[in-house]
């Protein structure tokens, strides 16, 4: 079983600071991690995943993670805040379960990003 | 393409009421889900495909069912609504992938269902 802690409800940044979400997970096999973004009103948009090739992932729009398996942890990060950074943020796990998840990810509880001018 | 289309967008349903939400996606992807957003709570799985013909339930399956006869829709099915249903519905689709790592889930835009 596989579950995603995700710290930090709502975080609140100045434009041009750095950004910081954090992610913990546990998961009984290898996990796949992944970090989603959603507009309002809009679906998810996948941001950046880790599969074991690489611990420091890069993503789209300046965001990257990094996996920390003595932590348990993925947490997310952009050095500098744009205002159009605010959303919500989902961190996601899927089982490496014999190399294939079936599509079937558990999300954390979402984390909204507010930037200020 | 398209992608991942669902309708409705809106729906207000009366307890007791039937209603089914449509979903289809013209990718030809193995995998589709249907997830619910609700606050505080991200998204949970409701019920999840492999292919046409097969189905399995996900972490929040009761009151819903799902069917999958072709690869491109994936139908979620509320028997008999309950206020506890009210919330965003989302489905997703994704290939098999390489059998070694995931492939990336696509998101339709969401169905907001309100149960009065």
């Amino acid at each position: 079983a596989q579950s995603v802690t995700q710290l930090g409800s709502h975080v609140s940044v100045s434009e041009g600071a750095l950004v910081l979400l954090r992610c913990n997970y546990s998961s009984s096999v290898p996990p796949y991690l992944f970090w989603y973004v959603q507009y309002p009103n809009q679906g998810l948009q996948l941001l950046l995943k880790y599969t074991s090739a690489a611990t420091l992932v890069k993503g789209i729009n300046g965001f990257e993670a990094e996996f920390k398996k003595s932590e348990t942890s993925f947490h997310l990060t952009k050095p500098s805040a744009h205002m159009s950074d605010a959303a919500e943020y989902f961190c996601a796990v899927s089982a490496n379960a014999g190399g294939t998840s079936y599509g079937k990810l558990t999300f954390g509880q979402g984390t909204i990003l507010t930037v200020h001018p | 393409n398209a992608g991942v289309t669902q309708t409705p967008k809106f729906q207000v349903l009366k307890t007791g009421q039937s209603m089914t939400l449509q979903c289809a996606q013209d990718m030809n992807h193995e995998y589709m889900s249907w997830y619910r957003q609700d606050p505080g709570m991200g998204l949970r799985l409701i019920h999840y495909s492999v292919g046409a013909g097969i189905t399995d339930q996900g972490e929040v399956p009761n009151g819903y069912n799902v069917s999958r006869s072709t690869t491109e829709d994936f139908p979620l099915r509320l028997l008999s609504a309950a206020p506890s249903q009210t919330s965003v519905y989302f489905c997703a689709s994704s290939y098999a992938g390489t059998g070694r790592e995931p492939d990336e889930q696509y998101f339709g835009p969401g169905t907001r269902l309100t149960v009065t």
